[in-house]
């Protein structure tokens, strides 16, 4: 069964600092990852994905995050975090070999940004 | 393009009534699923659907009912609402199962 984790419930950082939002998965195939933001009272919107290729992928809202197969993470990373940042993150994985091609997703990180 | 659309945005039921929830997109995308948001669980996968006439259980699928009779419409269905069913539900819809889901806005469902 594929699974996914988000050690932190929460993460703080000071606006203009590094923000790093961890997530490691578990799959029995090859994995498809993806990141998801969800704003208060909001769907989920799409961040970034990886499929297969470069390990670093680039996305929306100047994130990144770094596939690492031997570490099975997936962390979300940003250079310089903004207040509007704060919102809470989603990792989420799909194993292409799971029936249904399911997506299973973390239990989600909650960002605060302080001024 | 509107997206994948949900209603309502909020519904209050008591115990035992039933209910259905609508989730249309206009992407022509031919898989839709069905989520349900609790804190702290993340979001857990209820129903999903690969195309027209076919649908399929998730991981949480015990009490809810789906049907796709059209590539657009994938509507959830509460036979009788439990508390336990007290839940924010999401929509999402994506051209194929291993790309991008889009999501809809929610339903918050309280059960009483």
């Amino acid at each position: 069964a594929q699974s996914v984790a988000q050690p932190e419930d929460q993460v703080n950082v000071a606006e203009g600092n590094p923000l790093t939002v961890k997530c490691t998965y578990s799959v029995s195939g090859n994995p498809y990852l993806f990141w998801y933001v969800q704003y208060p009272n909001r769907g989920l919107q799409f961040l970034l994905k990886y499929i297969t290729g470069d390990n670093l992928v680039k996305g929306s809202y100047g994130f990144e995050a770094e596939f690492n197969k031997s570490q099975t993470s997936f962390h979300l990373k940003k250079p310089s975090a903004l207040v509007s940042d704060s919102a809470l993150y989603f990792c989420a994985v799909r194993d292409f070999k799971a029936a249904g091609n399911k997506l299973t997703f973390g239990g989600g990180t909650r960002v605060l940004v302080k001024p | 393009n509107a997206g994948v659309t949900q209603t309502p945005k909020f519904q209050v039921l008591k115990t035992g009534q039933s209910m259905t929830l609508q989730c249309a997109q206009d992407m022509n995308h031919e898989y839709m699923s069905w989520y349900r948001q609790d804190p702290g669980m993340g979001l857990r996968l209820i129903h999903y659907s690969v195309g027209a006439g076919i649908t399929d259980q998730g991981e949480v699928p015990n009490g809810y009912n789906v049907s796709r009779s059209t590539t657009e419409d994938f509507p959830l269905r509460l036979l009788s609402a439990a508390p336990s069913q007290t839940s924010v539900y999401f929509c999402a819809s994506s051209y194929v199962p291993q790309e991008t889901q889009y999501f809809g806005p929610g339903t918050r469902l309280l059960v009483l």
